[in-house]
C-alpha cells in the first residue's frame, strides 16, 4: 500500500513570503493530487499531475517520478491563501492515499 | 456547470436515527466517491462507484454504513443507526475516467450525532 508523508505539519509565515510544502510516497503512482481545504470549507482540487510542472497564478507544483517526491509551492504568499494543503497519490485504480495535510497560517 | 451538489450541508441527529447523505455528481462524471473526514484520522475513502456500480465498499466502517447509486445523477450515504463516533464531515466528489484524473468535491455535510 502507498505511503503517503507530507512535510510540514503546521507552517506559520509571514505574508509575503515563498512557501513550500513537500509531499514523498513509496509506491509508483499514475498521479499526484494537490487540494486544498480552507477552515469549516469544502475541498478545492489545486493540481493533478503525472511529470513535470504546472502553473496556477501564485502556485506551481512540481513532481519528481524517480525521487516519488512532490512539492506545492506558493510565491508572494498572502493571508488568503491559510488553509490545509492535502497531497493525495493515484495508483491506477486503486483508491487515492491522502496524506495528513499541512495546515498553512500566513500572517499579514 | 453548478459542480457537486450535496445535501443537506448540516445535519444534527440523535443517537439511533436514521441520516441520509445525498449527492449529485457532476454530469457526465462516471466514477463517484464517498469520503468522511475527521480530525483524527484526515480523509479516508468509504466507498466508491463506477457507472452507478459499487466498485470498493472496503473502507465502509460497519454494516450500519450502506450506499446506493440508483442513477447516474444520485448517490445516497446512509447510516443506521447512527452513533457519536459517526460525526464528522461527510464528502462526495465525482470524476470522469477515475482516479489518475481531475477530481471535483462537494462541499461535504457535517454530521453531528448527539
Amino acid at each position: 500500500k502507498n505511503e503517503v508523508e507530507q512535510s510540514p505539519q503546521n507552517l506559520t509565515a509571514q505574508e509575503g513570503e515563498f512557501i513550500t510544502i513537500n509531499c514523498s510516497y513509496s509506491v509508483g503512482i499514475s498521479a499526484l493530487h494537490w487540494l486544498q481545504q480552507h477552515p469549516g470549507g469544502g475541498i478545492v482540487s489545486l493540481f493533478m499531475l503525472s511529470s513535470g510542472k504546472k502553473k496556477h497564478g501564485r502556485l506551481i507544483a512540481t513532481i519528481n517520478i524517480q525521487e516519488k517526491h512532490s512539492s506545492l509551492h506558493i510565491t508572494a504568499s498572502h493571508p488568503r491563501d491559510s488553509a490545509v494543503y492535502i497531497c493525495a497519490a493515484a495508483s491506477g485504480n486503486t483508491p487515492l492515499v491522502f496524506g495528513k495535510g499541512t495546515r498553512l497560517s500566513v500572517i499579514a | 456547470d453548478a459542480g457537486v451538489i450535496q445535501s443537506p450541508r448540516h445535519e444534527v441527529t440523535e443517537m439511533g436515527q436514521e441520516v441520509t447523505l445525498r449527492c449529485k455528481p457532476i454530469s457526465g462524471h462516471d466514477y463517484l466517491f464517498w469520503y468522511r473526514q475527521t480530525m483524527m484520522r484526515g480523509l479516508e475513502l468509504l466507498i466508491y462507484f463506477n457507472n452507478n456500480v459499487p466498485i470498493d465498499d472496503s473502507g465502509m466502517p460497519e454494516d450500519r454504513f450502506s450506499a446506493k447509486m440508483p442513477n447516474a445523477s444520485f448517490s445516497t450515504l446512509k447510516i443506521q443507526p447512527s452513533e457519536p463516533r459517526d460525526s464528522a464531515v461527510y464528502f462526495c466528489a465525482s470524476s470522469l475516467l477515475g482516479q489518475g484524473y481531475g477530481y471535483t468535491f462537494g462541499s461535504g455535510t457535517r454530521l453531528t450525532v448527539v
